[in-house]
């Protein structure tokens, strides 16, 4: 079956650690995204990448890094600089002139 | 700026009556519209969406309603059942279908409650 995958479901780490969310897609889609939700708000762009080797930062890069080596492959790292980063964090997939966006099962952060 | 807004936290139906869903947006660019639904601890799935160039658009159960002078649109679920139970996002875009496609703004949420 063909869809996004972020791996883990839950993730805690120390914080001034930087840590790095996985996320894979086989459904052949040009653009991925990463989208963050806290509680009570709704989802907001971190980054997004429209072709490989290319991203582009969202609403709330501040903090974050991506790479996208491979079409099906984007991972986000959270750095130490990212002030506030427990939170729930998903990641999405388009079809090339599409806006309907796939999204994988999430990864909650935990930092202690 | 929350260019997209849902006012309502939370809303409760009997089972079999009809669940309105609203939001409101301020940016006049959106010409795509999309309403998701999420349940805890799980990615969005994509429920229904509608163009800027209509007004209305049908899928089974779920309607969605777009007034765009009003810059406002609704979602309809009828009849509602149990397990329509779940949190429900709007989402808009701007550009649809060209640079941006994908690059959702989206509202708060609204909390969907159907009762037995």
């Amino acid at each position: 079956d063909g869809g996004i995958t972020q791996s883990p479901k839950y993730l805690f780490r120390k914080e001034g650690q930087n840590v790095t969310l996985s996320c894979e897609q086989n459904l052949n889609h040009d653009a991925m995204y990463w989208y963050r939700q806290d509680p009570g708000q709704g989802l907001r762009l971190i980054y997004y990448s429209q072709i490989v080797n290319d991203f582009q930062k969202g609403d709330i890069a501040e903090g974050y890094s991506v790479s996208r080596e491979k079409k099906e492959s984007f991972p986000l790292t959270v750095t130490s600089a990212q002030k506030n980063p427990t939170a729930f964090y998903l990641c999405a997939s388009t079809n090339r002139g599409s806006t309907e966006a796939f999204f994988g099962q999430g990864t909650r952060l935990t930092v202690v | 700026d929350q260019q997209v807004k849902q006012n309502s936290p939370s809303l409760s139906v009997q089972e079999g009556r009809i669940s309105i869903l609203n939001c409101d947006y301020t940016n006049s660019m959106f010409d795509y519209f999309l309403w998701y639904k999420k349940y805890p601890a799980e990615g969005p799935t994509f429920l229904i969406s509608i163009s800027s160039i209509k007004d209305k658009n049908e899928d089974g159960r779920f309607t969605v309603f777009l007034n765009k002078s009003a810059k406002h649109l609704s979602l309809h679920i009828v009849p509602s059942q149990p397990g329509d139970s779940a949190v429900y996002f709007c989402a808009a875009s701007a550009n649809a279908g060209g640079t941006s496609y994908g690059k959702l703004t989206f509202g708060q949420g609204t909390i969907l409650t159907v009762h037995p």
